[in-house]
């Protein structure tokens, strides 16, 4: 299985934008990768932002918005609020599902 | 109220087997793939196992292949993981997941330790 690797650590401030990426060590993450990004906050079950590169579910924020970029998945939060404090994990379908180590990202 | 609520998970020894139970409420629950996922207390999500909506086809996570079995009924609506042969390093909480609608489970705590 592929190993996905993400930025551990993020800081970003508010109103401010950043993005997280999610690389595969087995080349470019594609459309056939159908990658994922959950967030996850303390005590509580992760909830799905982002699925199939850049769709969004009804509670997705509209400030939250994916792509592909430069051979990545990439997350971009747009004005970023303090309730965005949380762990991001993108997922990626490869050879079974595989999820990145997660990107703490923290709104200071 | 749409739920997904997990039982089946506590304190078993190394060597000895659990068995998970995930039940919905509310939604359609055929219809999708449904996936076990884990996470040891303050680290990261790992994928477990997969099931197709039509039952025949499955998935495993290379660290639990030939260990733990993943079924599902729909007709009552539950997703089961077999989990045998059960190592310490299995220790985690387990999440059902059903991307349809991205239902979770409220996570079942597993401890294997002697």
């Amino acid at each position: 299985q592929a190993v996905v690797t993400q930025e551990s650590s993020l800081t970003v401030s508010p109103g401010g934008t950043v993005t997280l990426t999610c690389g595969s060590n087995t080349g470019p993450v594609t459309s056939g990768h159908y990658p994922y990004w959950l967030q996850q906050k303390p005590g509580q079950a992760p909830r799905t932002l982002i699925y199939d590169i850049s769709d969004k579910h009804s509670w997705t924020p509209a400030r939250f918005s994916g792509s592909l970029l430069g051979g990545k998945a990439a997350l971009t939060l747009s004005g970023a609020q303090p309730e965005d404090e949380a762990e991001y994990y993108c997922l990626i379908s490869s050879g079974g599902l595989v999820f990145g180590g997660g990107t703490k990202l923290t709104v200071l | 109220e749409v739920q997904l609520v997990e039982s089946g998970g506590g304190l078993v020894q190394p060597g000895g087997s659990l068995r998970l139970s995930c039940v919905a409420s509310e939604f359609t629950f055929s219809s999708h793939w449904i996936h076990w996922v884990r996470q040891v207390p303050g680290k990261g999500l790992v994928w477990v196992s997969s099931i197709e909506n039509d039952g025949r086809t499955t998935a495993y996570a290379e660290s639990v292949e030939g260990r733990f079995s993943i079924s599902r009924d729909d007709a009552k609506k539950t997703l089961y993981l077999q989990m045998n042969s059960l190592r310490v390093d299995d220790t985690a909480v387990y999440y059902c997941w059903h991307p349809g609608g991205d239902h979770w489970g409220q996570g079942s705590l597993v401890i294997v330790s002697s």
